[in-house]
C-alpha cells in the first residue's frame, strides 16, 4: 500500500527565510504527487501537483516542489517565507482515484 | 462559481444521536470522498463513491454510512455507533482523468456534547 511520510510535524522559519517541507512516498511506481495547504478551519487548497513531465513543479504563492524518483521524494520549497504562509501543509500521493495523505506539517513563520 | 459546499459548518451531537453532514458539488465530478481529520493524524478516508448508486468503505468506515443517489450529492451520516465522532470532516471530489486532483469543501466540525 502507498504511504506518505512528512518529516517534521512542526517547522518554524523566520520571515524571509527559505521554507523547506519534506515529503517521501513509498511506491515502486511513481504516483501522482500533490501538496495541499490548509488554513485554520478551512478545507485543503491545492498548491501544486506532479503527474508526468518536468520534475520541478511550480505552484501558487511562490511554492515549488521537485520530484526526485531516486530519492522517492517530493519536497516543497519557497525561497522567502511570508507571514501569510503560516498554515498546515499536506503531501499526498495517488494512483487510480485514491489519495494517501501524509500527517501534515504545521509551518510557523516568525518575525 | 463551481465548488463543493458542505453544511453545516458546525454541528453538535448528543450521545446516541445520528447526524447527517451534507456535501454538494457542482463541478460535475464523478468521484466523491469523505475524510475525517484529527489533530496530528492527517486525513483518513471514511467512504468514497466513484459513480452514482455505488460507494466503497475507506479505512475508517465503522460507525458511518453514506448514500449516492445523485451525482452532485454525497451525504455522510455519523451514527451512534461511532464512538468518537468529534472531528473535522472534509468532503472532496475528483473528475476522473483530471490527473487525480482532489478538490475539497470547507469542512464541517462535529462535536459531541
Amino acid at each position: 500500500a502507498q504511504s506518505v511520510t512528512q518529516l517534521g510535524s512542526h517547522v518554524s522559519v523566520s520571515e524571509g527565510a527559505l521554507v523547506l517541507l519534506r515529503c517521501n512516498y513509498s511506491s515502486s511506481v511513481p504516483p501522482y504527487l500533490f501538496w495541499y495547504v490548509q488554513y485554520p478551519n478551512q478545507g485543503l487548497q491545492l498548491l501544486l501537483k506532479y503527474t508526468t513531465g518536468a520534475t520541478l513543479v511550480k505552484g501558487i504563492n511562490g511554492f515549488e516542489a521537485e520530484f526526485k524518483k531516486s530519492e522517492t521524494s517530493f519536497h516543497l520549497t519557497k525561497p522567502s517565507a511570508h507571514m501569510s504562509d503560516a498554515a498546515e501543509y499536506f503531501c499526498a500521493a495517488g494512483g487510480g482515484n485514491k489519495l494517501t495523505f501524509g500527517t501534515g506539517t504545521q509551518l510557523k513563520v516568525e518575525l | 462559481d463551481g465548488g463543493i459546499t458542505q453544511s453545516p459548518k458546525y454541528l453538535f451531537r448528543k450521545e446516541g444521536q445520528n447526524v447527517t453532514l451534507s456535501c454538494e458539488q457542482n463541478l460535475n465530478h464523478d468521484a466523491m470522498y469523505w475524510y475525517r481529520q484529527d489533530p496530528g493524524q492527517g486525513l483518513r478516508l471514511i467512504y468514497y463513491s466513484q459513480i452514482v448508486n455505488d460507494f466503497q468503505k475507506g479505512d475508517i468506515a465503522e460507525g458511518y454510512s453514506v448514500s449516492r443517489e445523485k451525482k452532485e450529492s454525497f451525504p455522510l451520516t455519523v451514527t451512534s455507533a461511532q464512538k468518537n465522532p468529534t472531528a473535522f470532516y472534509l468532503c472532496a471530489s475528483i473528475a476522473v482523468g483530471s490527473g487525480n486532483t482532489i478538490y475539497f469543501g470547507e469542512g464541517s466540525w462535529l462535536t459531541v456534547v
